[in-house]
């Protein structure tokens, strides 16, 4: 089946720095999702991206669509505490329902 | 409240004892999912259905039943559970009008077996 690489796995940064993650695919996606897991708690949705290219902000958080369709870029510009958690990407097609999950970056931020 | 429930939240149980998790969500979507979470491989999707009698298989599907008689529910059933289903089980939703590919998240099952 479609697989997503996700990297890095994990990250530890100050209060205050921007981070960066990236998930790449061997195949297309017609929509990119990226999710912040809190402990103990299911995914909530952050971003979704529909077209190849667009660039989508929410808040202090940016996610990119790749022009290929095989990738997908979150950046998270001042991050404070509040930001821990993993962050998953997520590709769908056509099929709405079906969706593959990368697996996973660990953020922590130190203050 | 919209939320997706799911019961229990904990279980520890045995080889080959057949169990059910429940799966309940109050916001009529008609797509519904089972995911499975197990450390550095993030979520894999086990079934999906995306309407009442209209199932269909995930990534890893082996060892697992669902069933979709109501659009509310969506119950996940290990027939002969064995160790390797030891993981934390997350059922979510969503529609697909509005909010497409918002999935919403039920609080996660942790199934240990023994």
């Amino acid at each position: 089946g479609q697989q997503l690489n996700q990297s890095p796995q994990s990250m530890f940064i100050q209060e205050g720095e921007d981070v960066s993650m990236n998930c790449t695919s061997s195949s297309i996606f017609n929509t990119w999702l990226w999710y912040k897991q809190e402990p103990g708690e299911g995914p909530v949705l952050l971003i979704a991206l529909y077209k190849a290219g667009e660039l989508t902000s929410n808040g202090r958080l940016t996610a990119q669509f790749g022009i290929t369709r095989k990738d997908s870029f979150l950046n998270i510009s001042a991050s404070i505490p509040s930001d821990v958690g993993i962050y998953f990407c997520a590709g769908r097609n056509t099929n709405a329902g079906k969706s593959t999950f990368g697996d996973g970056t660990t953020l922590t931020v130190k203050p | 409240e919209a939320q997706v429930t799911q019961n229990p939240r904990y279980l520890i149980t045995v080889t080959g004892k057949k169990l059910t998790v429940t799966c309940s969500q109050n916001m009529n979507h008609e797509y519904m999912s089972w995911y499975r979470q197990d450390p550095g491989l993030g979520l894999r999707q086990i079934y999906y259905s995306m309407n009442v009698e209209v199932t269909d298989k995930g990534d890893v599907p082996e060892g697992y039943k669902v069933s979709r008689k109501e659009k509310r529910n969506f119950p996940l059933i290990l027939e002969s559970p064995s160790p390797n289903q030891t993981s934390l089980y997350f059922c979510a939703s969503s529609s697909p009008t509005g909010g497409l590919n918002e999935q919403f998240f039920g609080p996660g099952t942790r199934l240990t077996v023994l």
